[in-house]
């Protein structure tokens, strides 16, 4: 298996424009997650899926993001307009199984900077 | 308060040296209990994972659960510089979401 996959790797883009950042997770797996990395806040969780269903959007930081699921094989993660704070790395994770004690895999991220 | 506490480092210790590594927590319904390695601009990466308290090794690595004081560790044995990287703690009751540690930074110096 290729593991999560992402794209793109790197984003630059200036301030008021939409980004759109993509995931593709493991076959198989029915729980997806998007996560924000920073030096100053660690690993946030924004959003999660079971099942192509959205569960927790709690950590979506204001209504500029938003997420989507079309199907068990595709998740993006949309920002709009985007800002300089939401510079960060952005990473998908996918996971067997919601409950229980499966671990998540995550891919390699997306760098994104807002200027 | 946070639920997992972590201690971000940087720890630095020579090569061939022990590295322990430790978080506490404040949920009691946490069960699950995982390690993850990140190194520098990749994704989290699972190392160990255990259930109940007590001791779990894996070659170099061993992970422990203290339940009844809400202590996690890890121990890196004969530590190599390519153990460098950011150590997370991350934990999990029965029914939520992984809840991540801040990170601990290692640094292994030859």
């Amino acid at each position: 298996d290729a593991g999560v996959i992402q794209s793109p790797r790197h984003e630059v883009t200036e301030m008021g424009q939409e980004v759109t950042l993509r995931c593709k997770p493991i076959s198989g797996h029915n729980s997806l997650f998007w996560y924000r990395q920073t030096m100053m806040r660690g690993l946030e969780l924004l959003i999660y899926f079971n099942n192509n269903v959205p569960i927790d959007d709690s950590g979506m930081p204001e209504d500029r993001f938003s997420a989507k699921m079309p199907n068990a094989s595709f998740s993006t993660l949309k920002i709009q307009p985007s800002e300089p704070r939401d510079s960060a790395v952005y990473f998908c994770a996918s996971s067997l199984e919601l409950q229980g004690g499966y671990g998540y895999t995550f891919g390699s991220g997306t760098r994104l900077t807002v200027v | 308060q946070k639920e997992v506490e972590q201690d971000p480092g940087p720890l630095s210790v020579p090569e061939g040296a022990i590295v322990s590594l430790n978080c506490t927590y404040s949920n009691s319904a946490f069960q699950y209990f995982m390690w993850y390695r990140q190194y520098s601009r990749k994704g989290p990466e699972l190392l160990m994972y255990t259930y109940s308290s007590g001791n779990k090794e894996d070659g170099r690595f061993t992970a422990q659960v203290d339940k009844s004081s809400k202590y996690i560790s890890l121990f890196i044995r004969d530590s190599q510089p390519s153990d460098s990287a950011t150590y997370l703690c991350a934990m999990r009751d029965s029914w939520g979401k992984l809840q991540f540690g801040a990170g601990t930074q290692v640094v292994v110096t030859p």
